[in-house]
């Protein structure tokens, strides 16, 4: 069946850092791969959007790959911030509509 | 633009009864989808409507439906409450047909007693 993993445990950082997050999948053939952040309460606020031909996506300090051989995504932050301390979540598509997504993964900034 | 807007923010309910809840998409966004987000299962895909069609489902019984009207503002039902239906309930709405980020509202808890 279709499996999208990310890594359970929190992650812990110091700030300045930078935080890699991972996205693994299985039986599945996205089209395209999505990374969006979560605030307790809130509903999850769009990051980035990496498509399958694409291996890299930055945005300020926001970079995001994308290997469909070893069905992964890395998402990084650089220069990380107490304030980039939230939930994050990788999302998949296979050009349906229909997006999956990821169980999370929280980090923790700590000054 | 004024963003993603669901009714209510709160509701408590009974085991057995139904449950409606509403969502405004942003201007100009034709795609509405729903999702469920609880603890132990994360956020569940529920249904996505694009020009008042259902185009996709997720795996949910039938006691979950929902439409979207002309105007793309949707809503989605829940009839026969269980205590598990007992969730954050998210609605989206995106810009493209497909290949689109989605902007999130902020949700109605749902509370089923």
């Amino acid at each position: 069946s279709q499996k999208i993993e990310q890594n359970s445990e929190a992650l812990n950082i110091q700030e300045g850092k930078t935080a890699t997050l991972t996205c693994n999948y299985t039986n599945y053939s996205p089209a395209y791969l999505q990374w969006y952040r979560q605030d307790p309460g809130r509903g999850p606020v769009f990051l980035l959007l990496i498509r399958e031909n694409e291996k890299e996506k930055r945005k300020e300090r926001l970079k995001v790959t994308f290997d469909t051989t070893l069905k992964q995504s890395l998402f990084h932050i650089t220069a990380s911030q107490p304030a980039d301390s939230a939930t994050y979540l990788c999302a998949l598509d296979s050009n349906t509509g229909k997006l999956i997504f990821g169980q999370g993964t929280t980090l923790q900034v700590k000054p | 633009k004024a963003g993603v807007t669901q009714t209510p923010r709160y509701l408590i309910k009974t085991r057995g009864q139904q449950v409606t809840l509403s969502c405004s998409p942003i201007s100009g966004h034709r795609s509405v989808s729903w999702y469920q987000q609880t603890p132990g299962q994360g956020l569940q895909f529920l249904f996505e409507y694009f020009s008042e069609t259902q185009r996709n489902k997720g795996n949910f019984p039938g006691r979950f439906s929902g439409r979207q009207f002309s105007n793309s503002r949707s809503e989605m039902n829940v009839s026969t409450l269980e205590l598990g239906d007992s969730a954050l309930y998210l609605c989206a709405s995106s810009p493209e047909v497909y290949g689109s980020e989605q902007y999130f509202g902020p949700g109605t808890r749902l509370t089923v007693t």
